[in-house]
């Protein structure tokens, strides 16, 4: 089976500042691998995913992620941190062997300060 | 606009009453499914639905049913809602084209039972 950690249940940056959001994975055979975020009362909406291309992943608004099987990681990372970041993000991971049911982690709530 | 619609958006009843929470789709999607999302737990899926008249527990079935009559129709069931489920329900659909693919969730019904 599928499982997800995401370290950190909130994590606060300052603006300009690096964002790292840490997401770890188990899985017993390749994994697709995704990240979501949750701005106020919405939804959840695609920053990107993995899905066994090129380990490093770009997606929308600056963010990025890179597979790490060694490390089994797959940490989302953003240069320089703006105030419509703060959101809550969630990392998933889904695989053949869990019938492609998309797991999700706890998920984590980025602040940023001005 | 491709888009998940839930309703309704908000809602409060009293423990015992039954009710219903509707989901649509108007992506042709063939996968479908219900989450929950709790603080600290992340989403947990409820139900899902690989296509119409095909559905199967999630994570956290008891207390739920669905019914899958339409390919764009997916409600979720409350036949005696308790306190322990009031949360943030969310509706999610995706093609059935395996793990790669993106979910589109809707934008969530907070339900809470008194």
């Amino acid at each position: 089976a599928q499982s997800v950690t995401q370290l950190g249940s909130h994590v606060s940056v300052s603006e300009g500042a690096l964002v790292l959001l840490r997401c770890n994975y188990s899985s017993s055979v390749p994994p697709y691998l995704f990240w979501y975020v949750q701005y106020p009362n919405q939804g959840l909406q695609l920053l990107l995913k993995y899905t066994s291309a090129a380990t490093l992943v770009k997606g929308i608004n600056g963010f990025e992620a890179e597979f790490k099987k060694s490390e089994t990681s797959f940490h989302l990372t953003k240069p320089s941190a703006h105030m419509s970041d703060a959101a809550e993000y969630f990392c998933a991971v889904s695989a053949i062997t869990g019938g492609f049911k998309t797991i999700f982690g706890a998920g984590t709530r980025l602040f940023v300060k001005a | 606009e491709a888009q998940v619609t839930q309703n309704p958006r908000y809602l409060i009843t009293v423990t015992g009453k039954k009710l219903t929470v509707t989901c649509s789709q108007n992506m042709n999607h063939e996968y479908m499914s219900w989450y929950r999302q709790d603080p600290g737990l992340g989403l947990r899926q409820i139900y899902y639905s690989m296509n119409v008249e095909v559905t199967d527990k999630g994570d956290v079935p008891e207390g739920y049913k669905v019914s899958r009559k339409e390919k764009r129709n997916f409600p979720l069931i409350l036949e005696s809602p308790s306190p322990n489920q009031t949360s943030l329900y969310f509706c999610a659909s995706r093609p059935q084209t395996g793990g790669i693919d993106t979910q589109y969730f809707g934008p969530g019904t907070r339900l809470t039972v008194l």
